[in-house]
Formats: structure tokens, sequence, C-alpha cells
């Protein structure tokens, strides 16, 4: 099956933007979908599709993809944003996989 | 506002087989995917298979061949069977909505809470 890669840490400044990327090959065909997932909490959807938020999402988080790399942009990231975050596509089989997670620090 | 729910047994003891349900409430399982996903302790998510209201399935290749996902749309619930547990299948296990308006793209829009799973003798 496919596989996603993520770095898994990444830090931002208060306020400031912040990429966060999920690299398969999967990716050149289907969108991803991201995942935010707080301590002890299940994991919340804040993008899908091309560039897609459900109700509820803050408008600083937006995605994109270009070749077998999708993003997810945090623009003037909150505290609140101090996160894991999982990326997530399906492949050819119509198997899903998910990234490694990427644990975002907002300092 | 839909909802999702688990239920089943916290503790399983090795080799057997783990069960657990999920109940959908303030909406239809009609017309969607339903998934289950796992998160051993400290780790990441992983897709364990969905299920289509409809009865048809796809399993992740390295657990499929003790998976089994069911549905029963009578009661609004859908179930896991996961055979022959080892301590590596401790959990958190969750339940999701899937939607998928084309071909390009899947994304679970609902979860329930998450429930512990712990494979122990």
């Amino acid at each position: 099956s496919s596989e996603l890669t993520q770095d898994p840490a990444v830090s931002v400044a208060l306020g400031q933007t912040v990429r966060i990327t999920c690299q398969g090959d999967s990716l050149r065909s289907y969108y991803a979908s991201w995942y935010q997932q707080k301590p002890g909490q299940a994991p919340v959807l804040v993008i899908y599709g091309k560039n897609n938020r459900p109700s509820g999402i803050p408008d600083r988080f937006s995605g994109s993809s270009s070749g077998n790399t999708a993003s997810l942009t945090i623009t003037g990231a909150q505290a609140e944003d101090e996160a894991d975050y999982y990326c997530n596509s399906r492949d050819s089989s119509g198997n899903h996989v998910f990234g490694g997670g990427t644990k975002l620090t907002v300092l | 506002q839909v909802q999702l729910q688990e239920s089943g047994p916290g503790l399983v003891k090795p080799s057997e087989t783990l069960s657990l349900t999920c109940t959908v409430s303030g909406g239809s399982i009609s017309s969607y995917y339903w998934s289950w996903i796992r998160q051993p302790p400290g780790k990441g998510l992983e897709w364990i298979g969905y299920i289509y209201y409809s009865g048809s399935t796809n399993y992740n290749p390295s657990l499929k061949s003790r998976v089994t996902i069911s549905v029963d749309t009578s009661k609004n619930q859908f179930s896991l069977k996961l055979s022959s547990v080892t301590a590596a299948d401790t959990a958190v296990y969750y339940c999701a909505r899937g939607i998928s308006p084309n071909y390009y793209y899947y994304y679970m829009d609902v979860w329930g809470k998450g429930t512990t799973v712990t494979v122990s003798s």
C-alpha cells in the first residue's frame, strides 16, 4: 500500500505562518484530508479536497497540493492550534493511509 | 448533528477476538462510508478499514486477514471484529463517517470519541 511522509515536528511563533507537508506518490492522483488531534481527544477534520474547510474551522487553515506533496498552512497561528496534525489519502486500490503525524508547537 | 459512539470490551485476552460496535445517532447510516481507525499508545493513526452502507468493504492490507467490518442498517450500527489479537493491537479505536464526493477524494468528517482496548491476559 502507499505511504505518506510527514515531518515529525514543526514549530511556529505565535501569529506567524506555518506549513505542514505530506509527501506520497498517491497524492499525485488523490487529494489529502487533514486532521487535527489534541491530547486525549479524537481527531478533527480541518481540510479536505482541493481546499475545503468544514463548518467551524477557522479560515486561517488552508490546504494546497503540488505533485506528490500536500500542504496544510496555518496563517497566523494561535496557541490553540498546538496539536498533532495527520494527513490521509487513498491509493488506487481504495486503501487509505495516514501520514505519521506532525507535532505542531506554537512558541 | 450526527454523533458516533463506540462500545465494546475494554480488555481482550491474547489470541481472542476484539469486537466493537459503533452506533450512529442523529442521522442515517445510508449513503456514507463507515470507518474504523486505531491509535496505539503514543503513536499515530492507523486506518483499519471501512464499509459502505450497502455492505462493500475495504481493509488495510496489513490487517486484512484478521479484520471483518459489518453494518446493520436497521440498528444504525456498524461493527469491527479483529481476530487473533496480540499486545500490538492495544490501542484507542475510533469509528468515523467517511464521505467520497468523487473518485479523487475521501474524508472523515465525524468521529467518535474513541474507546480504549487493552490486550492482556
